[in-house]
């Protein structure tokens, strides 16, 4: 099945610069990648996706990297604020009969220093 | 008017006994799943509903049981609790992809 691997686990970073989040899956088949972010005790929400049929997606701050071959995407987070600080997931699935079976990375707590 | 909500957000009981959480969506999405996030953090999807049906079963313990009553509803019933089942599990719905999450139900297992 399935396996993916984060990095780093802890990431601290000074307000105002960039910080970088990687991911690695196992399955070819994976084809759809998300990342939700998590304030503490909130609920997981989705703030980029890709799908496997394009390399790199920007929203205002935020940006994903997709390298199919290598089997790794990456979350791009530029003029960090203090409001970014969370836990950081990254998912990687393949479409099950209308379902989307995500399998999670273990997480990486971004610390935005002011 | 929240998209995707759970009852009840907390639930503390004794091992042994039997509990049930209930998720409702106003989406309209046709999949639900339930997923469980363990005291590190690590979120681990058990079951997903397509328009009632089971479509996806996690390795799960059989005192896990979802019910789907209709597309809008997934409920969890979990038999002879234990204290390994403290956790947070979090419904989602989605329409495809991607998907959305409830608020969640945190389960203290004393």
């Amino acid at each position: 099945g399935e396996n993916v691997e984060q990095h780093p686990s802890t990431l601290s970073v000074q307000e105002g610069d960039s910080a970088v989040i990687k991911c690695t899956y196992s399955d070819s088949a994976s084809n759809y990648f998300p990342w939700y972010k998590q304030e503490l005790g909130k609920r997981p929400q989705l703030i980029i996706d890709i799908r496997s049929n394009v390399g790199e997606k920007k929203d205002q701050r935020i940006a994903v990297t997709l390298n199919k071959t290598a089997k790794h995407f990456s979350l791009h987070i530029t003029e960090t604020q203090p409001e970014d600080s969370a836990v950081y997931f990254c998912a990687a699935s393949n479409g099950i009969q209308g379902a989307q079976k995500l399998v999670f990375g273990q997480g990486t707590r971004l610390t935005i220093n002011p | 008017d929240t998209a995707v909500s759970q009852t009840p957000k907390y639930l503390v009981t004794q091992m042994g006994n039997d509990k049930s959480i209930k998720c409702e969506q106003n989406l309209g999405h046709d999949t639900m799943y339930w997923y469980k996030q363990d005291s590190k953090k690590f979120l681990k999807i058990m079951f997903s509903y397509n328009n009632k049906e089971l479509i996806i079963n996690e390795t799960v313990p059989n005192r896990f049981s979802p019910k789907s009553p209709d597309k809008a509803h997934l409920n969890l019933h979990i038999n002879s609790l234990e204290l390994g089942d403290s956790a947070v599990y979090f419904c989602a719905s989605s329409q495809a992809a991607p998907q959305y999450f409830g608020p969640g139900t945190r389960l203290l297992v004393l």
